[in-house]
């Protein structure tokens, strides 16, 4: 099963800062998901990645994988962005064929 | 496209009672997950399917049994709830028929259940 850890567990920002996330796992992958969880609970799909980096807005998302690492970052952050961020990568490596694995989370707070 | 629907929204049960969870996609997905989140735990898996009439268990199946019968629908049964499944429940589909992105994960808006 893989194993995955996320950093940090909780983040706190001014309104502008540039925010970094970490994800590590522990069995090679297809592909490595970033989550977005409001304050309300639902759930959204950031990014899919599977190698280099993809930007959509203000979000970066990079991966390496050789490493085994990820990082998610938020440029000129916003108290929008306030919300849980959370990793996901396949279950037992590979491809997830619907099973994934998730890092417990980062709870990030940006004040105005 | 209404994407992946959950009901109901919040559940108050008994210990022992039944229920069943009920998840939805019309995006065609090939795969359905149920999850569940716990405070400090992350979400977790119960159980998958890769298609109608396939299913197999996650991380954490105890207590609970699904079925596909058809490419919608992928509904979860607690067969005697405990407080231990006290949890928020996420349905998750993927992996269009017909080929295409297999991997982007589209979640429910969770089912919060509260066993007394």
């Amino acid at each position: 099963k893989n194993e995955v850890e996320q950093s940090p567990q909780n983040l706190t920002a001014q309104e502008g800062e540039f925010i970094t996330i970490n994800c590590s796992y522990s069995v090679g992958i297809s592909a490595l998901h970033w989550l977005q969880q409001h304050p309300g609970g639902g759930i959204v799909s950031l990014f899919m990645l599977s190698s280099g980096k993809k930007k959509h807005g203000r979000l970066i998302a990079t991966i390496n994988i050789q490493e085994k690492h990820s990082s998610l970052h938020i440029t000129a952050s916003h108290p929008r962005d306030s919300a849980v961020y959370i990793c996901a990568v396949p279950n037992a490596g590979g491809t997830s064929y619907g099973k994934l694995t998730f890092g417990q989370g980062t709870i990030l707070t940006v004040h105005p | 496209n209404a994407g992946v629907t959950q009901t109901p929204k919040f559940q108050v049960l008994k210990t022992g009672q039944s229920m069943t969870l009920q998840c939805a996609q019309d995006m065609n997905h090939e795969y359905m997950s149920w999850y569940r989140q716990d405070p400090g735990m992350g979400l977790r898996l119960i159980h998958y399917s890769v298609g109608a009439g396939i299913t197999d268990q996650g991380e954490v199946p105890n207590g609970y049994n699904v079925s596909r019968s058809t490419t919608e629908d992928f509904p979860l049964r607690l067969l005697s709830a405990a407080p231990s499944q006290t949890s928020v429940y996420f349905c998750a589909s993927s992996a269009p028929l017909g080929g295409g992105d297999t991997d982007t994960q589209y979640f429910g808006p969770g089912t919060r259940l509260t066993v007394l």
